[in-house]
């Protein structure tokens, strides 16, 4: 079945710099890669999404990237804000069945 | 506003106890999903129901059953509750081939 790390498994970056989540995943026939927000206390909540048939995609100061050869993507948080500090999760799976793996999590803090 | 809710939000139970959690939905989802949390464990899939009658183990189903008793109505069973079963657990739905929607999360301790 499918296994998704994640590294690093904590992350501290001053306000307005960037921020990089990586993962890797082992199934190859994983062509869905969500990515989770959870703030403290609260509800994973979807924050972007890529399936395999693109290698990037951007929505406003977040970006995600798929290497499938490597098999591994990456989230890319740019101009961090203190409210982007969270617990961030990545995770792979099959588009077919919607059951997706997730990594053990991204603590990010962004200090003001 | 369409949502996932689960109930209770917190219970502490004893060892050896019968527990169920409930999650409903108004989001008019075919599949629902139970998770658990742990620290540094991420979210890990207990079990999950495509439609009534589908019913699939996920990674750590064992100590666990579950029940889908409407499209909207999913529920978790602990039959006989132990101490490692303590953590927080999500209800999660979503459409056929789209993103999951999590509930609240329902806080258990197993003394």
């Amino acid at each position: 079945g499918e296994n998704v790390e994640q590294h690093p498994s904590t992350l501290s970056v001053q306000e307005g710099d960037s921020a990089v989540i990586k993962c890797t995943y082992s199934d190859s026939a994983s062509n869905y890669f969500p990515w989770y927000k959870q703030e403290l206390g609260k509800r994973p909540q979807l924050i972007i999404d890529i399936r395999s048939n693109v290698g990037e995609k951007k929505d406003q100061r977040i970006a995600v990237t798929l290497n499938k050869t490597a098999k591994h993507f990456s989230l890319h948080i740019t101009e961090t804000q203190p409210e982007d500090s969270a617990v961030y999760f990545c995770a792979g799976g099959t588009t077919s069945y919607d059951k997706v793996i997730f990594g053990p999590g991204t603590s990010l803090s962004v200090i003001p | 506003d369409a949502d996932v809710t689960q109930t209770p939000r917190n219970r502490i139970t004893k060892t050896g106890k019968r527990i169920m959690l409930e999650c409903s939905q108004t989001k008019g989802h075919d599949r629902m999903y139970w998770y658990r949390q742990d620290p540094g464990l991420g979210l890990r899939l207990i079990y999950y129901s495509f439609d009534v009658k589908d019913i699939n183990k996920g990674e750590i189903s064992d100590g666990y059953s579950v029940s889908r008793q409407a499209q909207a109505k999913f529920s978790l069973s602990l039959e006989s509750a132990i101490p490692n079963q303590t953590a927080l657990y999500f209800c999660a739905t979503s459409r056929t081939r789209g993103s999951q929607y999590f509930g609240p999360g329902t806080r258990l301790t197993v003394l």
